[in-house]
């Protein structure tokens, strides 16, 4: 079991320009999960997968935000047109699908930081 | 509109004693709650977890008591250890239907363990 695996682990970029993450969940799980945290707040939900679809997006998630998940396998969530308010943890987490009660596993997150 | 709330910062506490962590919640559809651990730069890890049909679950060292009437749980670690020193968040989550992924968190509480 290689956990929840996310890359890059930082990434700093300036204000208006794209950025993607990527995070490759635990093989046989086939719900992920996107979550932000910035500094002193818990992490909050932006938008979950199960399999290749994806069934919930938070309002958190504007339109400058873009995530999929080909193939049902590593997803990646893509910031357009980053802004400073963008600079957070984002987390990724996966857990199997139709296992009520089964909790989430998350990865050590990617930092992002826009200046 | 903060649905899940740790009203504690931090909490500090001597090796061996008991460490009570609190939570309170306000919507009545939550009926999953969990509690994670987080250690800096990783991210959180799943602790225990309770569903509103008990009022108690215990694992080792940790229990998790829910007091529905009040919409509050609680988290006891008993003995602490140096090595429970970390971040903990309450969670919930309205578990039926698909969205028992879907989880609010709390703002966290810093847990400290002296020796």
């Amino acid at each position: 079991d290689t956990g929840v695996s996310q890359n890059p682990r930082h990434k700093i970029t300036k204000r208006g320009q794209n950025v993607t993450f990527r995070c490759d969940p635990i093989s046989e799980h086939n719900r992920l999960y996107w979550y932000r945290q910035t500094l002193g707040q818990g992490p909050e939900f932006l938008t979950y997968f199960q399999n290749e679809a994806q069934l919930e997006k938070s309002r958190l998630l504007s339109d400058r935000f873009s995530a999929e998940r080909p193939k049902g396998s590593f997803s990646t969530l893509e910031i357009q047109r980053t802004e400073q308010g963008d600079s957070a943890m984002y987390l990724c987490a996966s857990s199997p699908a139709g296992t009520w009660g089964s909790p989430l596993h998350f990865g050590n997150g990617t930092r992002l930081t826009v200046t | 509109d903060q649905q899940v709330k740790q009203n504690s910062p931090s909490l500090s506490v001597q090796e061996g004693r008991i460490s009570i962590l609190n939570c309170d919640y306000t919507n009545s559809m939550f009926d999953y709650f969990l509690w994670y651990k987080k250690y800096p730069a990783e991210g959180p890890t799943f602790l225990i977890s309770i569903s509103s049909i008990k009022d108690k679950n215990e694992d080792g060292r940790f229990t998790v008591f829910l007091n529905k009437s009040a919409k509050h749980l609680s988290l006891h670690i008993v003995p602490s250890q140096p090595g429970d020193s970390a971040v903990y968040f309450c969670a919930a989550s309205h578990a039926g239907g698909t969205s028992y992924g879907k989880l609010t968190f709390g703002q966290g509480t810093i847990l400290t363990v002296h020796p």
